[in-house]
């Protein structure tokens, strides 16, 4: 099973972009990656997945490079509300390898 | 919106109890997931199953550690006898077979 690396923890001002990055260099082919983020004392919520194309809803947006070892989650317009732990997953099926995630601090 | 419910959402038991947690998963999800979240980490998978069958207990403490979920749909983890190092929170999860899982809100469990 493919392992992520991700940053301890980053700042991020209200109102800009925030990107976080993970590498996940053992991906193999039908692995697909997925973000989560985890609030203070609460459950995880699903943010985001894709396999090889770049993805976007209305929460964030999913930046895979072409190779496949790395992708970026990027929060738009983050608010104190998206102050939270995210979780750069990856696995072939629905069966996820959590790790200590980013821990992402949005300043007023 | 539907959502994973659990209960209780806290529980508080001395060393050498019982406990029992249960999760509702939304409905129609045939996958149910239980995972331990120690403080300072992230989830750990104690259990999976697709329906009432169990798919994956590898990580379950099975020595202390029970699971079920006898028609498929709700589930209960038990433990027995609690240690002190059970203490963390406990969360259910539950997706549709190969989608994305959706989180309840945990049980904080305080083992004294």
């Amino acid at each position: 099973d493919a392992k992520t690396t991700q940053p301890p923890s980053m700042d991020c001002a209200e109102g800009r972009a925030a990107n976080l990055p993970c590498n996940h260099s053992t991906i193999s082919g039908n692995e697909y990656v997925y973000w989560y983020r985890q609030i203070h004392s609460q459950g995880p919520q699903y943010i985001i997945h894709g396999l090889k194309n770049n993805e976007t809803n209305e929460m964030a947006s999913l930046i895979i490079t072409e190779d496949r070892k790395s992708s970026t989650l990027i929060l738009p317009h983050a608010t104190l509300r998206d102050t939270a732990v995210y979780y750069c997953i990856v696995r072939p099926r629905n069966q996820f390898y959590f790790g200590t995630g980013t821990s992402l601090t949005v300043i007023p | 919106e539907a959502e994973v419910a659990q209960s209780p959402r806290y529980k508080i038991t001395e060393k050498s109890q019982a406990v029992a947690f249960w999760c509702d998963p939304i409905s129609g999800h045939a996958t149910l997931y239980w995972y331990r979240q120690i403080l300072g980490q992230g989830p750990e998978l104690l259990v999976q199953f697709q329906d009432e069958s169990v798919v994956d207990d590898s990580q379950l403490p099975k020595d202390r550690f029970s699971a079920e979920r006898l028609k498929g749909v709700d589930s209960t983890l038990k433990i027995q006898p609690a240690e002190l190092g059970d203490s963390a929170m406990y969360l259910c999860a539950s997706s549709l077979e190969g989608r994305e899982q959706y989180f309840g809100p945990g049980t904080r469990l305080t083992v004294t």
